[in-house]
């Protein structure tokens, strides 16, 4: 089956404690991204990347890192977590140009 | 920067009724944009991508059109079904980045 996988599915950290979500795709998709959505402020992206070791910056990506050493893998690792990173997190891949597939989210609270 | 806008933010109708979704982007040199669905506490589920090229996009009881030289596009979701009840988004690219709206929150009444 087509999917996009996230892990964890809910997360609860305190601040500072450097915490990793993975994202992973089965579709070979070249274009993985990362979303956070908050009450009246809607999507932002965070990060996305156009293929292996191809990383750009998003609307919103301070105190997020990315990487991509593998075309399934697009972790999102959040180094000193903060508060204001509490949110609901998605992952998303698609060919360049084409549909995007969302994972199922993973909701973090930072305490 | 792309600014996606949608209206209305909310919208509640009877069963049966046809729908009419509205996004509006600032930026018209996109390739494509995409309507999603997405249900309380849950991820998005893409509905229709539209290219460039294309004026409309049509799914089941779904089309979707764009005109991109007024930067809008348009949701139509015909007879409308309780379990069309859920929030609406459309997102429109920027380059490689993608922004998306804050939705149509639908509510269909049996």
């Amino acid at each position: 089956e087509a999917q996009v996988t996230q892990n964890p599915r809910y997360l609860i950290t305190v601040t500072g404690k450097k915490l990793t979500v993975t994202c992973s795709q089965n579709m070979n998709h070249e274009y993985m991204s990362w979303y956070r959505q908050d009450p009246g402020l809607g999507l932002r992206q965070i990060y996305y990347s156009m293929n292996v070791e191809v990383t750009d910056k998003g609307d919103v990506p301070e105190g997020y890192k990315v990487s991509r050493k593998e075309k399934r893998n697009f972790p999102l690792i959040l180094e000193s977590p903060s508060p204001n990173q509490t949110s609901l997190y998605f992952c998303a891949s698609s060919f360049p140009g084409d549909t995007q597939y969302f994972g199922p989210g993973t909701r973090l609270t930072v305490l | 920067k792309q600014e996606v806008t949608q209206i209305p933010a909310a919208l509640s109708v009877p069963e049966g009724e046809n729908l009419v979704l509205n996004c509006s982007f600032t930026d018209s040199a996109i390739y494509n944009l995409q309507w999603f669905r997405q249900d309380p506490g849950k991820g998005l589920t893409s509905l229709l991508l539209i290219q460039s090229s294309q004026r409309e996009q049509t799914s089941g009881r779904l089309n979707a059109s764009l005109d991109k030289s007024s930067g809008r596009s348009t949701l139509y979701i015909a007879a409308s079904q309780p379990g069309d009840s859920a929030t609406y988004l459309c997102a429109a690219p920027n380059d490689y980045k993608l922004s998306f709206g804050a939705g149509t929150t639908v509510t269909v009444r049996a």
